[in-house]
């Protein structure tokens, strides 16, 4: 069964940085395009940023553009998200989520992480 | 980048449908046909529904099914179960500089 296990999360102050990470098993790590969502305490879904199958083509939510990196390692099945100069309207449970299509870029995100909440507070 | 627009929440009773509109603009949901539906139990991960407009992933009960018309989208859950209570999304690419966007996000309660 595919699997996603995101970690990383915590709490972090204003301004600070904070690397997340997402585990994958059970599937062609290095055949598929990831995502990444979040969600606010209480509120709708927020398309983050993906990266492409190979690692060469990221795209980011206006939101985080400039502030967040998404990168990934197929040797260790690994995508992470680093976050910088966080505000605390970054304050969300963070999913990372896999593309159905895998190098298709359609946004379809068939599994999910349980996911990892981050509180930016001082 | 503005959220697709969904209302707040939508009730039927048990084994009624209802239909959760998700409106955009040409820029997104009316002019292109890559708009999914999420499902979302509290404290859960949301689960994919349905795809490419009107497809549905395997095991996703046919009870739920997607169209579109113009710049909405929507989804219909037939023969509403208690297990149906859950939010709703919906999603789609846009040519705004924000790559996909999601709806508000509907709440949909069985009487």
């Amino acid at each position: 069964q595919v699997q996603l296990v995101e970690s990383g999360g915590g709490v972090v102050q204003p301004g600070r940085s904070l690397r997340l990470s997402c585990a994958a098993s059970e599937f062609i790590f290095s055949n598929y395009a990831l995502h990444w969502v979040r969600q606010a305490p209480g509120k709708g879904l927020e398309w983050v940023a993906l990266i492409s199958y190979d690692g060469k083509n990221n795209y980011y939510a206006d939101s985080v553009k400039g502030r967040f990196t998404v990168s990934r390692d197929n040797s260790k099945n690994t995508l992470f998200l680093q976050m910088s100069s966080l505000r605390p309207e970054d304050t969300a449970v963070y999913y990372c989520a896999r593309e159905m299509y895998g190098g298709l870029l359609r946004g379809y995100l068939d599994y999910w992480g349980q996911g990892t909440l981050v509180t930016v507070s001082s | 980048q503005s959220a697709l627009t969904q209302p707040a929440s939508v009730s039927g009773s048990p084994g009624q449908s209802i239909t959760i509109p998700c409106t955009g603009t040409s820029r997104d949901v009316g002019g292109y046909n890559q708009v999914s539906w999420y499902q979302q139990h509290p404290g859960k991960a949301p689960k994919l529904i349905i795809y490419d407009v009107t497809k549905r992933p395997s095991g996703v009960s046919n009870r739920f099914s997607g169209s579109k018309s113009v710049n909405t989208a929507s989804l219909t859950i037939s023969g509403l179960q208690s297990e149906d209570e859950a939010d709703y999304f919906c999603k789609s690419y846009t040519t705004n500089s924000t790559l996909y966007v999601f709806g508000t996000g509907t709440r949909v309660t069985v009487l």
